[in-house]
């Protein structure tokens, strides 16, 4: 059982709303990452956190808003989406060794967004 | 610019078959290569990590291997099972940003 838990684990929304994924980690992992995948495509890294702090943003649009509260908690804000941002989005955490991010990485079961 | 590719795209075999599933990347300059599996909808599980100072690990009946400097990986399955049905995913970390380049994947499929 996967011990990146992330909520909700579907999520249907019009292109005016606002929601948020949620995804936790209790490992005690300082690293936190977003990644995006689209049907039958490798995950793409949208956004790392290392200790609390925005380390990566790989130039998503600004409808996609990251949040790290404290270190076992990633948010994912949405709004204003396009129906092209539907997608399986998924959360992962990995030991922060000083910056160099080597660990084993660890992925939630993923959020499926649907955008009409 | 890393680039991670996995041959075959797709490979099906018959139960209790050996199989190898290779990646490839193009800089070898990696801290470390993971080896994932996904499920159809579902997230990635961890299945090896290797780090760029070891040549291979092993878990159960999966052995992966790194040669660092030809850029290449190979993950081992003994003795395939129904259950193993899958996409295995590589990936890498390394280079100036650190961040986990995946490959494209294997289509897994072991027919009972």
């Amino acid at each position: 059982d996967t011990e990146v838990t992330q909520t909700p684990k579907h999520l249907v929304m019009g292109m005016t709303n606002k929601k948020s994924l949620k995804c936790e980690q209790h490992m005690g992992h300082r690293a936190m990452y977003w990644y995006k995948q689209k049907a039958k495509k490798p995950p793409e890294l949208m956004f790392v956190y290392s200790y609390e702090k925005l380390s990566i943003n790989e130039s998503v649009p600004s409808r996609f808003s990251p949040e790290c509260p404290n270190s076992s908690l990633l948010n994912l804000h949405l709004h204003a989406l396009q129906p092209e941002d539907s997608a399986l989005y998924l959360c992962a955490s990995s030991q922060d060794n000083g910056g160099l991010n080597t660990g084993e990485l660890f992925f939630g079961e993923g959020s499926r967004l649907t955008v009409l | 610019k890393q680039e991670v590719t996995q041959i075959p795209a797709a490979l099906s075999v018959p139960e209790g078959e050996n199989l190898v599933l290779n990646c490839s990347f193009t800089d070898s300059a990696i801290y470390n290569l993971q080896w994932f599996r996904q499920d159809p909808g579902k997230g990635l599980t961890s299945l090896l990590l290797i780090q760029s100072s070891q040549r291979e690990q092993t878990s159960g009946r999966l052995n992966a291997s790194l040669d660092k400097s030809s850029g290449r990986s190979t993950l081992y399955i003994a003795a395939s099972q129904p259950g193993d049905s899958a996409t295995y995913l590589c990936a890498v970390t390394g280079g100036a940003t650190n961040k986990l380049i995946f490959g494209t994947g294997t289509l897994l499929a072991v027919q009972p």
